[in-house]
C-alpha cells in the first residue's frame, strides 16, 4: 500500500495566519491527491481535488499544490470556520490511503 | 444538490451482521463510481470497498480488512448503494460513510454522506 505522511500532526494557528500542510507519499502518485477538511462529529468535505484544483463552493484563501511525492494544502488567511482536522488522500495506488491528519487549532 | 444518506447502523453483537444502506440523488447515481469509507471513535479514515457503475463493469474492490466478510452493491432503479457487512469484529466499530467517487473530477464527485455509526459489541 502506499503510505501518505503528514505533517504537523497538529498545528496552532491565529486567525488571518498563512498555514501549510505537507502531505508526502512512499512512492510517486502523480496528481492523484485530493485535500479534505473535517469537523468534530461532521463528515469530511472535499477542498481539492487532483493535487490542486478546487472543488466547487469551497473558498479560494485554500489552495493545493504538488506532483509526484510531495503535496502542500495552503490556507491563505485563516478564519474561524478553518479550525479543524484535514486529511490528505492518494486514490492512485489501490488501496486509496489517507494520512493520518493535521489537526489545526486556535492559539 | 448531491445529496447521501446512509442509515442501518446500530449495535450489533461479534459475529453479526448488518446492512447499511446509502440513499442518493442530485447526480447521476447509474454512472457513478462509489465508494465505502470508515472512521473508527476518534480514529482516522480508511477506506474499505468501491464498486464502479454497470457501463464500467459493475465491479467491488475492498480493503484487505473486510475482503470476504463485507459486500458493496448497487441498485440503480433506487438510487441506492449498499454496504451487506457480516462475520462483524469489535474492530469494525465506526462511523461509515458512503462516498461519490473519491477521485473524480466531475461535478458529483468528491462527496460524502452524513454517515451512519455501526457499534460492535457484547
Amino acid at each position: 500500500d502506499i503510505q501518505m505522511t503528514q505533517s504537523p500532526s497538529s498545528l496552532s494557528a491565529s486567525v488571518g495566519d498563512r498555514v501549510t500542510i505537507t502531505c508526502r507519499a512512499s512512492q510517486g502518485i502523480r496528481n492523484d491527491l485530493g485535500w479534505y477538511q473535517q469537523k468534530p462529529g461532521k463528515a469530511p468535505k472535499r477542498l481539492i481535488y487532483a493535487a490542486s484544483s478546487l472543488q466547487s463552493g469551497v473558498p479560494s484563501r485554500f489552495s493545493g499544490s504538488g506532483s509526484g511525492t510531495e503535496f502542500t494544502l495552503t490556507i491563505s488567511s485563516l478564519q474561524p470556520e478553518d479550525f479543524a482536522t484535514y486529511y490528505c488522500l492518494q486514490h492512485n495506488g489501490y488501496p486509496p490511503t489517507f494520512g493520518q491528519g493535521t489537526r489545526l487549532e486556535i492559539k | 444538490e448531491v445529496q447521501l444518506v446512509e442509515s442501518g447502523g446500530g449495535l450489533v453483537m461479534p459475529g453479526g451482521s448488518l446492512r447499511l444502506s446509502c440513499a442518493a440523488s442530485g447526480f447521476n447515481f447509474n454512472n457513478a463510481w462509489m465508494s465505502w469509507v470508515r472512521q473508527a471513535p476518534g480514529k482516522g479514515l480508511e477506506w474499505i470497498g468501491r464498486i464502479k457503475n454497470k457501463l464500467d463493469g459493475g465491479t467491488t474492490d475492498y480493503a484487505v480488512p473486510v475482503k470476504g466478510r463485507f459486500t458493496i452493491s448497487r441498485d440503480d432503479s433506487k438510487n441506492t448503494l449498499y454496504l451487506q457487512m457480516n462475520s462483524l469484529k469489535t474492530e469494525d466499530t465506526a462511523v461509515y460513510y458512503c462516498t461519490t467517487a473519491l477521485g473524480g473530477k466531475q461535478p458529483g464527485d468528491g462527496y460524502w454522506g452524513q454517515g451512519t455509526l455501526v457499534t460492535v459489541s457484547s
